[in-house]
């Protein structure tokens, strides 16, 4: 079962922030995240694993609660080169296979 | 270095056709992957191999086949092409470590069944 994200959508003025939210059924080893920009392929954004630290790069961070099978991407002040999908994709073992949400499309304004 | 590379970008076929979808990797990764992407459905699964010699089925497996011809290359095919696997498929790589470590996707091949 895919895990679910929230929001569906989002817009943004530039320069806010946003978080965005993944939640599964079943209990996490790992968690990954990535941005999709239309028309490309997935890029690489973080990955949490069960046990590790808040993670950070530039003004996106992520954070991991195994407890409640959550993760959450925070995005501040956001810039117009922060738009497309993102997703997150889950762990439940210790391998690589990976199941991802459906994904959150953030769109930055002017 | 190019990374993930797939083959061909774009295709059209008709139903009851075959193809194979290539996929190669230049990152000397032990896994690797491939995904049908729809629209709303997020990226799914379709089958992976943990490391050469080894493939396993993942969530929507059912009308596909895959090769794991080496380290470097992986294929995808469709033996009778249905309108449902219109989609855009990813193929990714990953290096083999405990948790996982990040897949590095190719630029997708865009399929239409008619």
């Amino acid at each position: 079962q895919q895990p679910v994200q929230s929001p569906q959508a989002v817009i943004l003025r530039e320069g806010e922030d946003a978080v965005i939210n993944c939640s599964s059924s079943k209990a996490l080893y790992s968690v990954h995240w990535y941005r999709q920009k239309h028309g490309e392929a997935p890029v690489f954004l973080m990955i949490l694993l069960k046990g590790g630290e808040q993670k950070g790069h530039e003004k996106i961070s992520a954070s991991f609660n195994e407890k409640k099978q959550q993760s959450s991407l925070y995005l501040t002040a956001s810039q117009l080169s922060y738009s497309g999908t993102y997703f997150c994709g889950t762990g439940t073992g210790g391998g690589n296979k990976l199941t991802f949400g459906t994904g959150t499309q953030l769109k930055v304004e002017l | 270095n190019a990374g993930v590379t797939q083959t061909p970008k774009f295709q059209v076929l008709k139903t009851g056709q075959s193809m194979t979808l290539q996929c190669a990797q230049d990152m000397n990764h032990n896994s690797m992957y491939w995904y049908r992407q729809d629209p709303g459905m997020g990226l799914r699964l379709i089958y992976y191999s943990a490391s050469e010699g080894t493939t396993d089925k993942g969530e929507v497996p059912n009308g596909y086949n895959v090769s794991r011809l080496n380290k470097r290359e992986f294929s995808l095919r469709l033996e009778s092409a249905a309108p449902s696997q219109t989609s855009v498929y990813f193929c990714a790589s990953s290096a083999l470590g405990q948790g996982g470590l990040e897949q590095y996707f190719g630029p997708g091949t865009r399929l239409t069944v008619t």
